[in-house]
């Protein structure tokens, strides 16, 4: 079982908001410690989504957002499209294992 | 912008020792706003990271591999190397090399901003 804990799986029409949500404990989300997002469409490397619980990195569209409360986070995607189909992993860091961590990912499909 | 690319050995035998390289372009390896590691994900399944690396080749590894992993630095050739030992099927997975935004010295709070296409790595006789 990963550290931080995702949904395996979530499924949107094309425009409708989707959120994925990542669970931690007090050894780290619930420290204070940041969450960063990754998309991964198939095939391909994960690719930065957000960082610092909210921030998007420059060509990420403003459709994806995060949020962070105790202990967990959140990812929301709003207007769904066909191209956000992918899975996402969350990341953080936890002090009991020393080091990053990442959620078990949450594939989503646009139905 | 900057690149990394992955190269290495695609098949490595059990018990043997696996070795990768990222070697990184568009930007150089020596940079306090920035530093290295490796993440690798088993077929199916999720992201692992495996440890990290600092130009001046400080590391930080994850404890439950640091018994069998070494990364270093080569400055000079702006690349960065991943050793994995006594490897077993349980080491089969795409590895990926990434760069890693932040202060070496707060890992707490750092993400990895670029990542390498990946090289899948099966162990196996």
């Amino acid at each position: 079982q990963s550290v931080l804990t995702q949904p395996p799986s979530v499924s949107g029409a094309p425009g409708q908001r989707v959120t994925i949500s990542c669970t931690g404990s007090s050894s780290n989300i619930g420290t204070g410690y940041d969450v960063h997002w990754y998309q991964q469409l198939p095939g391909t490397a994960p690719k930065l989504l957000l960082y610092n619980n909210y921030n998007r990195p420059s060509g990420v569209p403003d459709r994806f957002s995060g949020s962070k409360s105790g202990t967990a986070a959140s990812l929301a995607i709003s207007g769904l499209q066909a191209e956000d189909e992918a899975t996402y992993y969350c990341q953080s860091y936890d002090t009991s294992l020393s080091g990053s961590v990442f959620g078990g990912g949450t594939k989503l499909t646009v139905l | 912008q900057v690149q990394l690319q992955e190269s290495g050995p695609g098949l490595v035998k059990p018990s043997e020792t696996l070795s990768l390289t990222c070697f990184v372009s568009g930007g150089p390896i020596i940079s306090t706003d920035y530093y290295w590691g490796w993440i690798r994900q088993p077929p199916g399944k999720g992201l692992e990271w495996i440890g990290s690396v600092y130009y001046s080749g400080s590391t930080y590894y994850n404890p439950s591999l640091k018994s069998r992993v070494t990364i270093s630095v080569d400055t000079s050739k702006n690349q960065f190397s991943l050793k994995v030992s006594f490897v077993t099927a349980a080491d089969t997975a795409v590895y990926y090399c990434a760069r890693i935004s932040g202060e070496w010295q707060r890992p707490q709070y750092n993400w990895f901003d670029r990542w390498g296409q990946g090289t899948l790595v099966t162990a196996s006789s």
